[in-house]
C-alpha cells in the first residue's frame, strides 16, 4: 500500500524565502510527526499532531516555524524567513493510534538555503 | 532530558564476521529503546524494539539497564545488512517522543 509521501523532495531556497513542505500520511494514521534531521545528526523532534490537534509543539526551534494539520489528514511545515541554519532534511512520519512508537517515516526534503 | 549516544559513526566488517552497534542511553526513568535502519535510497524504519525481543533479519538487541545499553547485535553479518542504524529512545508510557542518536553507518564488505 502506499506510504508517507512528501512533496517536494528537494527544496533550494534564498535565504530570506519562505517556504513550504507538505506530507501525505498513511491513510487513516491519527498521528503525524515532524522531524529535523541536519547533516550527520539524527532525527530530532520538531512537532507532533493527533488528528488536526497540535499536541506537542516544542522541538520547533523559532517561531520562523510553524506546522499545520487542518482536517487530521495532510500536514504542512512552512518556514519563514529561511536561514542558512534551516538546511536540513525533513521527514515526516506517521502512526496509528494504538501504536505510536513504530513510526512510519516519509522519505523526507531535503531543503538547502543559499 | 534523555540522551542517545552511538560511539560509533562508521563500522565495517566482513561478511560472516559477528556485528556490535553500540548504543548507550542517558535516562532516569524506564525508557524504551529501538533501533531503526535506513537503507540506502530507502526511507526509514522500524528494526526492532526491546520491548517485544525478537529478533529480525538476524538482528537481536539486549536492554541492559545496569550499564544503560541497548547494543546490536547479529553473529554473521550480511552485504545488505549495509545500511545506517540509528538508537532511538522513548521515555515509555503514553510518551511518543522518540530521541535519536547520530547513527552507525554500517558497511559489510564482501
Amino acid at each position: 500500500g502506499a506510504g508517507v509521501s512528501q512533496s517536494p523532495r528537494y527544496k533550494v531556497a534564498k535565504r530570506g524565502q519562505d517556504v513550504a513542505l507538505r506530507c501525505d500520511p498513511i491513510s487513516g494514521h491519527v498521528s503525524l510527526f515532524w522531524y529535523q534531521q541536519a547533516l550527520g545528526q539524527g532525527p530530532e523532534f520538531l512537532t507532533y499532531f493527533q488528528n488536526e490537534a497540535q499536541l506537542d509543539k516544542s522541538g520547533l526551534p523559532s517561531d520562523r516555524f510553524f506546522a499545520e494539520r487542518p482536517e487530521g489528514s495532510v500536514s504542512t511545515l512552512k518556514i519563514q524567513r529561511t536561514q542558512q541554519e534551516d538546511s536540513a532534511v525533513y521527514l515526516c512520519a506517521s502512526s496509528p493510534r494504538t501504536n505510536l512508537y513504530e513510526q512510519y517515516f516519509g522519505p523526507g526534503t531535503r531543503l538547502t538555503v543559499t | 532530558a534523555q540522551r542517545v549516544t552511538q560511539p560509533e559513526k562508521l563500522l565495517s566488517v566482513f561478511k560472516g564476521a559477528p556485528v556490535e552497534l553500540k548504543c548507550n542511553y542517558s535516562y532516569s526513568g524506564s525508557p524504551e529503546l529501538f533501533w531503526y535502519v535506513q537503507y540506502s535510497r530507502q526511507r526509514l524504519q522500524l528494526l526492532l524494539r526491546h520491548i517485544s525481543r525478537e529478533s529480525i533479519k538476524g538482528f537481536t538487541a539486549d536492554l541492559n539497564k545496569g550499564e544503560t545499553s541497548f547494543h546490536l547485535k547479529k553473529p554473521f553479518a550480511q552485504e545488505e545488512d549495509s545500511a545506517m542504524y540509528y538508537c532511538a529512545l522513548n521515555r515509555g508510557g503514553s510518551n511518543y517522543k522518540l530521541t535519536f542518536g547520530k547513527g552507525t553507518l554500517l558497511t559489510v564488505n564482501p
